[in-house]
């Protein structure tokens, strides 16, 4: 079965430090991937997807994210960390086997020092 | 454009009283619609989903159930709740088809937070 892997259920960084949140899929077929972010007591918010075509997707808020198929990875960067930023990112997968039903990650949380 | 709307907002029940948590989607027909469930600690836990007016999958045995009367319109129901019903309640939406191929992007709600005493 598909599965989805956040490596850390915390992550801190200093404000304008780079920020590298993990991502490891398990599928064997060309998922669709996705990025949610959600604020304290908030719902969640799509920040980039990656469907088909270029493998580096640009988000909101600054945030990207690179499809690595040989890796079978789909790692969220930030170049420069933003208070703003503190939140927690969900990592997901969907695919045709699965009716496209979403596949999501424990989650991470993101903490930014000041 | 389209919104979603979840209330209450927060919810304080005591053990063994019924719940009802509404969700509705403005600005789209026939969507897709999902409940999740966020206990601490935890991550995001499907728990129905319809793909049309009295369609609901169920995705874990619970004390939960689902409803929706109509299109754009879904109700997460217990008729007694237990101290472990506890959580964030997300409601979701896509537009992704049965059977369609493409992204299956969802659409969340602000939640609902429900405290069972």
């Amino acid at each position: 079965a598909q599965s989805v892997t956040q490596l850390g259920s915390h992550v801190s960084v200093s404000e304008g430090a780079l920020v590298l949140l993990r991502c490891n899929y398990s599928s064997s077929v060309p998922p669709y991937l996705f990025w949610y972010v959600q604020y304290p007591n908030q719902g969640l918010q799509l920040l980039l997807k990656y469907t088909t075509g270029a493998t580096l997707v640009k988000g909101i808020n600054g945030f990207e994210a690179e499809f690595k198929k040989s890796e079978t990875s789909f790692h969220l960067t930030k170049p420069s960390a933003h208070m703003s930023d503190a939140a927690e990112y969900f990592c997901a997968v969907s695919e045709e086997g699965s009716n496209y039903q979403l596949i999501w990650g424990a989650g991470t949380k993101l903490i930014i020092k000041p | 454009s389209q919104t979603i709307h979840q209330w209450p907002a927060t919810l304080v029940q005591p053990v063994g009283s019924p719940l009802s948590l509404e969700c509705t989607v403005e600005g789209t027909s026939n969507p897709n619609l999902y409940w999740y469930r966020q206990a601490a600690g935890r991550g995001l836990q499907l728990l129905f989903y319809s793909v049309g007016i009295g369609q609901i999958s169920s995705e874990v045995p619970q004390n939960l159930s689902a409803s929706r009367p109509q299109d754009r319109q879904f109700i997460l129901s217990s008729k007694k709740l237990l101290l472990s019903d506890s959580g964030f309640y997300l409601c979701a939406w896509s537009v992704l088809r049965t059977g369609g191929s493409g992204a299956n992007v969802l659409t969340f709600g602000a939640g609902s937070r429900l405290t069972v005493l």
